[in-house]
């Protein structure tokens, strides 16, 4: 089973308007992450959430760790056309010194104009 | 700049061929990664490499094969042994902050291994 899930898979917004995209875990987050993907690329850092009840804000985007360290959400105020791709939440569920991470499958944000 | 280099950008290969996807790093990064993504089901660790010569399996390694002899360089190689191989392969590095307990990865731009 997925331990990283995503909702919604894919979402169509008209420029300008506002969007969520949530992650959540069975397992407490030790670091959670958002990157965002353009087709056929690689993964660009956006954000990194450590403490329940963290928020952090970067232009119009705004992402949000609940203090369970469980859920997070990635808020996008006002979107445009530039927002649009893919954005996947990266964890690190075992708290040990590897980094490695789990990713969700990713939600994919089209922005029409 | 710094960051991470990945080649080939394409690659097809016939059955039954090895074939090596070169990643190269100059963020003086200890850690290296490579990661396999296939449409709906997300980044899947291959490989991992926390230090120079010496590397750990991640949850799909089966089919693949990795050397770390240098700190900048972590290339992958696909093994005919891998059954399914035609994906899109990421590799990434990250610094460990210890005062943090944790660090981002820096990605590649990938590769993308077709199958003929």
């Amino acid at each position: 089973s997925q331990e990283l899930e995503q909702s919604p898979q894919s979402l169509i917004v008209q420029e300008g308007k506002n969007l969520t995209i949530n992650c959540t875990s069975s397992k407490t987050l030790y670091g959670l992450y958002w990157y965002k993907q353009k087709y056929g690329e690689g993964l660009i850092f956006l954000m990194m959430l450590q403490k329940g009840g963290e928020e952090k804000s970067h232009e119009k985007i705004t992402a949000k760790l609940d203090e369970k360290k469980q859920q997070s959400s990635l808020h996008i105020t006002a979107s445009q056309p530039s927002h649009a791709g893919t954005y996947l939440c990266g964890a690190d569920t075992a708290g040990g010194a590897t980094n490695k991470l789990i990713f969700g499958t990713g939600t994919l944000l089209a922005v029409q104009p | 700049d710094g960051g991470i280099t990945q080649s080939p950008k394409y690659l097809f290969r016939k059955e039954g061929q090895n074939v090596t996807l070169s990643c190269e790093q100059n963020l003086n990064h200890d850690a290296m990664y490579w990661y396999r993504q296939d449409p709906g089901q997300g980044l899947r660790l291959i490989y991992y490499s926390q230090i120079v010569n010496d590397f750990q399996k991640g949850d799909i390694a089966e089919g693949y094969s990795v050397s770390r002899e240098k700190k900048e360089s972590f290339p992958l190689t696909v093994t005919s042994a891998q059954k399914n191989p035609t994906a899109f392969y990421l590799c990434a590095s990250s610094i460990w902050k210890p005062e943090a307990n944790t660090g981002e990865l820096f990605f590649g731009e990938g590769s993308r291994l077709t199958v003929l």
